[in-house]
């Protein structure tokens, strides 16, 4: 049974950096073709796909976010940590960590979602 | 940047079909996903590869696509198929993941 579960801070200032923590558990992100990523939503909005890493380290970002994201993987840990940099009120959003397959993909297994609020 | 577009809003008397369409230039070169998200839920995939379901998801959802539009069709609707629809789609020249605009299934 695949679980993925976020973490992170509720409240986040603007010009602070974000980091959000992935638990999972059911698969390894040591199995050719896994990979786990970031999608957020913001309230009322729709989905928007952040970032993403593969079993081989493989690391792939939304273009236009590319300079403020980056995704690590903790393989021992069963961990994906997503940290993304000068945050704005714009970033507020639920943020969502899901399992993938295979290059390109869709995703299959979501996390609950983490509520993120940018505000000072 | 792809741009997927969907109608804001269906709706669909219990035991009728409801279709959600999905428009995007040349869609049909792609493999299209579906995913339903309920109120204060996570998404859930409905369909992938365009027609494919995964396991535990009832045969009355199925999709088509070609051309420039692909579809989401739910048979037999059900109280319980009340949510938002989302199509999404890998765009290779930008190497980005695209999700549409969804739409939201009203059960009448």
């Amino acid at each position: 049974q695949i679980t993925l579960k976020e973490s992170g801070p509720t409240l986040v200032k603007p010009t602070q950096t974000l980091t959000l923590t992935c638990i999972f558990s059911g698969f390894s992100l040591n199995t050719s073709g896994v990979g786990v990523g970031w999608i957020r939503q913001p309230p009322g909005k729709a989905l928007e796909w952040l970032a993403l890493i593969y079993w081989n380290d493989d690391k792939r970002y939304r273009p236009s976010l590319k300079s403020r994201l980056s995704i690590t993987k903790d393989t021992s840990k069963n961990q994906v940590v997503l940290t993304m940099t000068n945050i704005d009120p714009a970033d507020t959003a639920t943020y969502y960590c899901t399992h993938s397959w295979a290059t390109p993909t869709y995703f299959d297994f979501w996390g609950q979602g983490t509520l993120v609020t940018v505000s000072s | 940047s792809y741009v997927l577009t969907q109608p804001p809003s269906v709706s669909v008397a219990p035991g009728q079909t409801a279709k959600i369409t999905c428009g995007g230039d040349d869609i049909g070169g792609n493999s299209v996903h579906w995913y339903q998200q309920k109120p204060g839920q996570a998404p859930v995939l409905v369909v992938f590869d365009d027609k494919d379901r995964p396991s535990g998801i009832p045969e009355r959802f199925s999709g088509s696509n070609s051309a420039n539009t692909a579809t989401l069709t739910i048979s037999r609707v059900e109280a319980g198929d009340e949510a938002d629809y989302y199509c999404q789609v890998w765009d290779r020249d930008s190497d980005d993941y695209v999700f549409g605009t969804g739409t939201k299934v009203t059960v009448l």
